[in-house]
């Protein structure tokens, strides 16, 4: 398995464009996280699914953002409008199962200028 | 308030000492996670541990449940580990981050 894929790899967007990140989960994965890292808060969970099913999206900063896992192989997270504030990099992660180690993909490293 | 506190922040080595980077939780968890992140790269995960000691290569990572507390040594450490080191609680299918632990090593 070629692992989690992400992409794009880089974003540059303008402020209120609609950005949309990409992430395929390992096969057979029934898990799946979406991460915002940046140097002030570090790693921050945004949302997670489990069997596609959205289980929690507390950390999703405010209505601007929203994820979708339409099937078990893809899933995405789209920002509209994008605002400075949202440059940060982005990483996917998907587990086997609870209590299962957590693949992560390159991330997606997002600048909205 | 951090579940995770990691300690030190930064730290830089000689090649070939030995290194301990250290992970306190206030969570109920399942398990403890040591991920590995190169400047500018992916994560990558190191070791899941729920209970004792953990080896792979040069690397050992230990956790004491009662003192929630977890420690992730390296020995004869090299420069291609320099990297940032990252703690992670998890009750259930959830990650709670430490902050990192920046590590460089010298040549």
């Amino acid at each position: 398995d070629a692992g989690v894929i992400q992409s794009p790899r880089h974003e540059v967007t303008e402020m209120g464009q609609e950005v949309t990140l990409r992430c395929k989960p390992i096969s057979g994965h029934n898990s799946l996280f979406w991460y915002r890292q940046t140097m002030m808060r570090g790693l921050e969970l945004l949302i997670y699914f489990n069997n596609n099913v959205p289980i929690d999206d507390s950390g999703m900063p405010e209505d601007r953002f929203s994820a979708k896992m339409p099937n078990a192989s893809f899933s995405t997270l789209k920002i509209q409008p994008s605002e400075p504030r949202d440059s940060a990099v982005y990483f996917c992660a998907s587990k086997l199962q609870m209590n299962t180690e957590a693949f992560f993909g390159q991330g997606t490293r997002l600048t909205v200028v | 308030k951090n579940e995770v506190e990691q300690s030190p922040q930064n730290l830089t080595a000689q090649e070939g000492e030995f290194i301990t980077i250290n992970c306190s939780y206030s969570v109920g968890i399942s398990a403890l996670h040591w991920l590995q992140q190169h400047p500018g790269g992916g994560i990558v995960s190191l070791f899941m541990l729920s209970s004792g000691k953990k080896k792979h290569g040069r690397l050992i990572a230990t956790i004491n449940i009662q003192e929630k507390h977890s420690s992730l040594h390296i020995t004869a450490s090299h420069p291609r580990d320099s990297a940032v080191y990252i703690c992670a609680a998890s009750p259930g299918n959830q990650f709670y981050f430490g902050t990192g632990t920046s590590l460089t090593v010298i040549p």
